[in-house]
């Protein structure tokens, strides 16, 4: 079955700093890759997703990329801010309605 | 619209008891699923359901039932629970893409 690894575990930048989180995952078959965001004692949201037939994505201080042949993806984010400090997943499965798999996530901590 | 919502918040266990988790949605979404996160490991699939009357079982379903009998709920359930279950049990319900969660449970098994 499919496997999504993230990296790093633990990430702490410095306001204003950009930060980078990087997944791959095993599955060719995979086409949809969301990122998630939770923050401390609440329920994971999305915040951005991206499917295979795009190369990058971008949402504000927000972007994707996906690398297909390479089975990677990641996610940049600029101009951080203290409320960014989230714990980060990111995901992969083959497409609507299918499940999705996520990777063990990343811990943002942003110093003001 | 409530979204998704779970009962209950908070529970404590003592190894071998049962309990049922309840997720509901108002949403009329097709899809729900149950996760359980731990530090570390992120958000593990235990089972989902593509519909009313239907379910599959997910990475991490053993320990675990679940079933489906109204579009709007899916419950989980712990037979004998074991101090492994220990965990924040997450449930989240799609009718596209985006999965949207509860607010979670935390469960101690002691």
């Amino acid at each position: 079955g499919e496997n999504v690894e993230q990296h790093p575990s633990t990430l702490s930048v410095q306001e204003g700093d950009s930060a980078v989180i990087k997944c791959t995952y095993s599955d060719s078959a995979s086409n949809y890759f969301p990122w998630y965001k939770q923050e401390l004692g609440k329920r994971p949201q999305l915040i951005i997703d991206i499917r295979s037939n795009v190369g990058e994505k971008k949402d504000q201080r927000i972007a994707v990329t996906l690398n297909k042949t390479a089975k990677h993806f990641s996610l940049h984010i600029t101009e951080t801010q203290p409320e960014d400090s989230a714990v980060y997943f990111c995901a992969a499965s083959k497409g609507s309605y299918d499940k999705v798999i996520f990777g063990p996530g990343t811990s943002l901590s942003v110093i003001p | 619209n409530a979204g998704v919502t779970q009962t209950p918040k908070f529970r404590v266990l003592k190894t071998g008891q049962s309990m049922t988790l309840l997720c509901a949605q108002d949403m009329n979404h097709e899809y729900m699923y149950w996760y359980r996160q731990d530090p570390g490991m992120g958000l593990r699939l235990i089972h989902y359901s593509v519909g009313e009357g239907t379910t599959a079982k997910g990475e991490v379903p053993d320990g675990y039932n679940v079933s489906r009998l109204k579009k709007q709920n899916f419950l989980l359930g712990l037979e004998s629970a074991a101090p492994s279950q220990t965990s924040v049990y997450f449930c989240a319900s799609s009718v596209g893409d985006e999965q949207y969660f509860g607010p979670g449970t935390r469960l101690t098994v002691t």
